[in-house]
């Protein structure tokens, strides 16, 4: 299994420009998340997913969007970039168990670091 | 407000000595608690979980309490190495949610 990978690693934007993040994992999980996280600080959640064209907002969503048409990818869309986009962004996925308050880990992708100039 | 925090935002040991971390949290009502470690320029990695009716839970070198009364969870490795030297993160879930949140973690630096 490759579990959680992200692509690209690496891109510069420019202000204004659009771009996708891709993520896919390999392992059947229902739910997915995007996060991003910003030099000395906790990772934030922007989106989450918990099926399957089912997705939700976090606590950053503004200025991003994203879909979950498979079980296996959930891509994050910045429309019109921006310098507070500059971060590192982490996609993750997790399988729960059937009750919504049981534990599940979290398997989180290598990241994509993103610099909007 | 709500808030969780790790109060070291680094920490530095020798080789053999035991680390412990702090995690406090206000305003939530946690299911359970996560540990992750991230490398630099890595994604982070799952640890150890203990449950809101778990006093505390093991793992090799690796211990986690969770102290619902003090809303405060203690992360220890004992016999550190400098491979240990990592970024260390906790997490909750809010009762009513499904998604963690993270506190900003502590950089732990042992060294030989």
């Amino acid at each position: 299994n490759a579990g959680v990978t992200q692509t690209p690693k690496f891109r510069i934007l420019k202000i204004g420009q659009s771009m996708t993040l891709q993520c896919t994992q390999d392992m059947n999980h229902n739910y997915m998340y995007w996060y991003r996280q910003d030099p000395g600080m906790g990772l934030k959640l922007i989106y989450y997913s918990v099926g399957a064209g089912i997705t939700d907002k976090g606590e950053v969503p503004n200025g991003y969007n994203v879909s979950r048409s498979t079980t296996e990818d959930f891509p994050l869309r910045l429309e019109l970039a921006a310098p507070s986009q500059t971060s590192v962004y982490f996609c993750a996925s997790s399988y729960p168990s059937g009750r919504a308050s049981e534990a599940h880990e979290q398997y989180f992708g290598p990241g994509t670091r993103l610099t909007v100039t | 407000s709500q808030k969780i925090e790790q109060n070291s935002e680094a920490l530095n040991i020798q080789e053999g000595k035991t680390a412990t971390l702090t995690c406090n949290y206000t305003n939530y009502s946690p299911a359970y608690l996560q540990w992750y470690r991230q490398d630099p320029g890595r994604g982070p990695v799952f640890l150890l979980l203990i449950r809101e009716n778990e006093k505390e839970k093991r793992k090799e070198r690796l211990k986690v309490t969770f102290d619902t009364t003090l809303k405060q969870s203690l992360f220890h490795i004992t016999a550190s190495q400098p491979a240990d030297s990592a970024t260390y993160l906790c997490a909750l879930v809010h009762q009513a949610g499904t998604a963690l949140i993270f506190g900003k973690g502590t950089t732990l630096s042992v060294s030989s």
